[in-house]
């Protein structure tokens, strides 16, 4: 089976600009997670995703947003870039069902803020 | 959510067993101990997880102490490509809606040497 997939892998933006990451699931997975991983905070749950449903959030500002599309594919979006977003943006997907928790994750995009 | 604690590093040869310790005290008798490992730049990879007995796979065990207070992940001849940051986390009960968010810690560096 095929990884999760994140495009694009890199990405340079400048302050006030928005971005759209993508976010392609293992087949069969219906559920999608959006995590921010920086140095000093560590991994920082955003949303997850379930059948195009927003089913949880994480404390981020509403300038992070996201959607999931019929195929389970999934994008975010962050709007008015700042220099604090400068982070690695992490995709996970999952099973649905009591016992299938565990999540697999992307390589992820690096985005870079100048 | 229950906490855990590891140490943040440890050097290991290789070809030998890598035992990395996980201190989860104040677990809960229905949380789950998960763990990932995350090499540099690349998202984090699951590993195994268990719930009260020891569980094996194809990439390492996992032994948890009666008390499910402690846990330990072995990885039985560790390669140099097993030197990663490896994450000790304990999953909120399934019930909250929130088993899907993963809040890593600071994990143990290892680095297996030659």
């Amino acid at each position: 089976k095929a990884g999760v997939t994140q495009t694009p892998r890199y990405l340079i933006k400048t302050r006030g600009q928005q971005v759209t990451l993508s976010c392609s699931p293992i087949s069969g997975h219906r559920s999608v997670s959006w995590y921010q991983q920086t140095p000093g905070q560590g991994l920082q749950f955003l949303f997850e995703y379930f059948s195009e449903t927003q089913r949880n959030k994480g404390n981020f500002p509403g300038r992070f947003s996201g959607r999931q599309f019929s195929n389970s594919r999934s994008e975010m979006n962050v709007s008015t870039l700042e220099l604090g977003d400068s982070a690695l943006y992490l995709c996970a997907s999952s099973l649905t069902g009591v016992n299938s928790y565990e999540q697999y994750f992307g390589p992820g995009t690096r985005l870079t803020v100048t | 959510d229950a906490k855990t604690t590891q140490p943040p590093s440890m050097d290991c040869a290789e070809g030998r067993a890598a035992n990395l310790p996980c201190n989860h005290s104040t677990i809960s008798g229905n949380e789950y101990v998960y763990w990932y490992r995350q090499i540099h730049s690349q998202g984090p990879q699951y590993i195994i997880h268990g719930l009260k007995n020891n569980e094996t796979n194809e990439m390492a065990s996992l032994i948890i102490t009666e008390d499910r207070k402690s846990s330990t992940l072995i990885l039985p001849h560790a390669t140099l490509r097993d030197t990663a940051v490896y994450y000790c986390i304990v999953r909120p009960p399934i019930s909250s809606g929130s088993a899907r968010q993963l809040t890593f810690g600071s994990g143990t560096q290892l680095t297996v040497l030659p």
